[in-house]
Parts: structure tokens; sequence; C-alpha cells
């Protein structure tokens, strides 16, 4: 299965700042997910990077507050603007293996302070 | 919209016990179904995938789960559980569309706790 860089694992930023999550896959995919897990909830999809075109964001999730970017099939890049206290949580990618399901990156753990 | 329901939140079991986690899900169409573990400090792994034929699916670690059409279900089984079974478990549903694979919706886990 298809294995999954992300980086930073950890970050602590102050609110107003922005933070950008890079994710690097070892296979060309076509999808990337980013996932978002506050604390003590379950995974929440942020939205889903085609390459080559804009993102798909899901109900609640906006292209200004998440922008991401899918240059090429073996990366992506998440960025959290402007953050608040409430964006701390753990977020995620995942990409989709040739049908045989789902793998997740380690994740970034961000704490807004 | 998909949704999914999982009935146990907090879990808590003798080692050697037997397991049974509910999961539901709600959506009209072909779905794959998948039951991910994480354990303390860990990322998200998979125990187990059910995309088409037999309903009763094998995983790793000891663990099944059986896809229930009639019931929308597919609950997550061990016969005998371990202390290092102790995690958070997630069932998660998703649809391929025309595009490709969608991502996944997921319950709201269920924090098992195994006594040693």
């Amino acid at each position: 299965s298809a294995v999954i860089s992300q980086k930073p694992s950890r970050d602590i930023c102050q609110r107003g700042t922005s933070l950008t999550i890079q994710c690097q896959v070892d296979s060309q995919v076509t999808m990337m997910f980013w996932y978002r897990q506050q604390p003590g909830q379950s995974l929440t999809l942020i939205a889903t990077a085609n390459q080559g075109s804009e993102a798909t964001y899901e109900s609640g999730f906006v292209i200004d507050k998440f922008p991401i970017s899918r240059p090429n099939l073996t990366f992506s890049t998440l960025t959290v603007s402007n953050m608040s206290p409430e964006d701390s949580s753990i977020y995620l990618c995942s990409v989709e293996a040739d049908g045989d399901g789902y793998t997740f990156g380690s994740g970034t753990r961000l704490t807004v302070v | 919209a998909q949704s999914v329901s999982q009935h146990n939140h907090h879990v808590i079991l003798s080692e050697a016990a037997s397991l049974e986690l509910g999961c539901n899900y709600s959506y009209g169409g072909t779905v794959n179904l998948f039951w991910y573990v994480q354990y303390p400090g860990q990322h998200l792994q998979l125990l187990l995938k059910y995309f088409s034929g037999d309903p009763l699916v094998k995983g790793i670690k000891g663990f099944e789960a059986e896809f229930i059409k009639s019931k929308f279900s597919f609950n997550l089984r061990k016969p005998s559980v371990q202390w290092s079974d102790t995690a958070e478990y997630f069932c998660a549903v998703t649809s391929y569309s025309g595009g490709g694979a969608d991502g996944l919706t997921f319950g709201k886990g269920t924090h098992l706790i195994i006594q040693p």
C-alpha cells in the first residue's frame, strides 16, 4: 500500500497566523483527501484534492480558510489560514490505493494559542 | 449524504471476553465499508474492509466483520480480546462515483478499554 509522509508532525502557532501542512506519497495517486480530527472527536473530511483541478470542499469548509494545492500526483498541501484556537486539531491526509482501501498519514497535531 | 452511526461510545471488557461493536450506515447506493483502529498515540490503521463478495470479512489481529445489507450494518467482532486491543475503533463508509474514490465518512468512534 502507499506510504504517506506528512509534515510537520506537530506545531504550536499564534492565532491569526497560517500553517501549511505537506503530504508526500510514494506513488502516484489520483485523489488525495484531507481530514480534521478535533480533540476527542472522529475524523471529518475537509476536502478532496484532484491533480489539475480545484479541490472539492465539504460542507462547512471553505477555500479561503483551508486552501489546498495539488501540483502533481504525489504531493499536496493544506493551509490553515488565520488560525484561532478552534482550529486546534489533528489534520491528516489520506489516499485511496488502487481500490484496496485508504491509507492515512501520521497526522499534524496543531495547537493554536 | 452518507452517515455512520456507532452505537457504543465507550466499552470496557475483561481480557478473553468476546467483542461486538455496532455500526450502521445510511446510504442508498453501493458502499464500501471499513473499520479502522487508532492505538494510543498512533495513527489510523486499517483493520478490515468490505467491497463485495462474501459478507463476512476477516481482518488483522483476529478481527472480523459481517456486512448485512438488509440492516445497513457492518458490525465488528472478535471472539477473545486482549489487553493490547485497547484503542479507538472507527467505522467508515464511502462510495465510488464515476470520477473515482470519494472520501470516507466516519462514525464517532468507540473507545475500547480492555482490563487485564
